[in-house]
């Protein structure tokens, strides 16, 4: 069963302006770890950001910010003022116990380009 | 500075000739995986070592291997490439947690069969 989903193959947004991505996940297990990556095309990937499943408050790291809603297992990753520099691809992935190893489950990534 | 490098960052084999992809980390960390990632797709675990015990993905094939000497490297050999094994292969390390810790990845070895 498909753990992780996002909607939006791809995304344009306004330089300057903020972008929100859209993240579901499905999983059962109370304890687990939700991230967001991007992808530049060199294809590094680089950490965004992470929420804890018992983390009260929403991760925030400069730019970015994740609105993580428990109830609906959502954690949409949002972009403020967005840069060229934001144009990649972004995965969100979920990280739960699996025989005492964490297993990553990658989202099929959302395409993000910044007009000038 | 680069904390899991992958070397080399652009291979380029035959059809059938076996390669060697290498990972080392300075973090330390007691997971470490190996994914395949092709184009505009997400990428998808082959294998992970925890400490020295080896975990193969149910759906990986025979023909993708690894080892891992000591705590610091890993490597993917590819015993007998074909042209679907063209990709970019994406080393991570991790600690384990029960929250999951935060996944480390290298810059990736993209790989041509020619």
């Amino acid at each position: 069963a498909q753990k992780i989903t996002q909607t939006q193959p791809g995304m344009f947004v306004q330089e300057k302006e903020a972008v929100t991505l859209d993240c579901t996940y499905d999983t059962s297990d109370p304890s687990y770890g939700l991230f967001w990556y991007k992808q530049p095309s060199s294809g590094e990937m680089i950490f965004l950001i992470y929420q804890g499943s018992y983390d009260q408050q929403n991760a925030t790291e400069g730019r970015y910010s994740l609105n993580f809603q428990k109830a609906r297992k959502s954690a949409n990753l949002v972009i403020s003022a967005s840069q060229l520099g934001d144009s990649a691809m972004y995965f969100c992935a979920m990280s739960d116990l699996v025989d005492n190893f964490n297993k990553f489950y990658f989202g099929s990534g959302t395409k993000l380009n910044v007009k000038p | 500075d680069a904390m899991v490098i992958q070397n080399p960052r652009y291979q380029v084999t035959q059809f059938g000739k076996p390669v060697t992809l290498s990972c080392s980390q300075t973090l330390n960390h007691n997971v470490m995986y190996w994914y395949q990632q092709k184009s505009s797709q997400a990428p998808k675990l082959l294998f992970h070592y925890y400490d020295k015990d080896f975990n193969n993905e149910a759906d990986t094939p025979d023909n993708f291997q690894s080892r891992r000497p000591n705590t610091s490297f890993c490597f993917l050999d590819i015993r007998s490439p074909g042209l679907g094994d063209a990709a970019m292969y994406l080393c991570a390390t991790s600690r384990v947690s029960k929250w999951g810790n935060i996944q480390y990845f290298g810059a990736g070895t993209r790989l041509s069969v020619l």
